[in-house]
């Protein structure tokens, strides 16, 4: 198995600019994560999907963000309109099982630089 | 009640000391003690884990300590090498996994 794909690995954008992560999580696994990691604030969970559905969003720091999942093999996390205070590395996870309970795999994250 | 807190930020170690890394945790419904590995550019991976009923996990150099009366857990890595270098992560499960913010590791050659 490859793992759990991201896309970009990097993305450079202005302020006000919409900006759209992607993420393949590992077949056969039914619940993703979105997490943020900063410098400052480590590693937050924004979001989370157990069979395509959204089970916890309360990590999500405002209307600006939005995350999908439309199907089981895809799920893309949106900033519109991005900020500079949004710059850090995003990681999309996926376990198999309910409830996130089960070990994580991560994938390799996007460095999202708004300028 | 639902956070991990997890220090030092920052530990720097010689080569072939121990590195130990504390943990703390107030919600008793936690009941699962995941510790993941970050390397630069990479995402986090699972480095090894301990239920709340056993005191001690070794898997090689690295052993979790689990104090439950306490409600606090370390990672102890023995005979530390460069290449443990990385951020390591502590986790506790409840509904959900919650994670510590994180220790930077550093191994003097």
């Amino acid at each position: 198995d490859a793992g759990v794909i991201q896309s970009p690995r990097h993305e450079v954008t202005e302020m006000g600019q919409e900006v759209t992560l992607r993420c393949k999580p590992i077949s056969g696994h039914n619940s993703l994560f979105w997490y943020r990691q900063t410098m400052m604030r480590g590693l937050e969970l924004l979001i989370y999907f157990n069979n395509n559905v959204p089970i916890d969003d309360s990590g999500m720091p405002e209307d600006r963000f939005s995350a999908k999942m439309p199907n089981a093999s895809f799920s893309t996390l949106k900033i519109q309109p991005s900020e500079p205070r949004d710059s850090a590395v995003y990681f999309c996870a996926s376990s198999f099982g309910t409830s996130g309970v089960n070990e994580q795999f991560f994938g390799p994250g996007t460095r999202l630089t708004v300028l | 009640q639902q956070q991990v807190k997890q220090s030092p930020q920052s530990l720097i170690v010689q080569k072939g000391g121990i590195s130990i890394i504390n943990c703390a945790y107030e919600n008793t419904a936690f009941d699962y003690f995941p510790w993941y590995q970050q390397f630069p550019g990479k995402g986090p991976a699972l480095l090894i884990a301990i239920r709340p009923d056993v005191s001690e996990k070794k898997e090689g150099r690295f052993t979790i300590s689990f104090n439950k009366s306490a409600k606090q857990f370390s990672l102890h890595i023995m005979d530390s090498q460069p290449g443990d270098s990385a951020t390591y992560f502590c986790a506790a499960r409840g509904d959900k996994i919650i994670f510590g913010k994180g220790t930077r590791l550093h191994i003097l050659p």
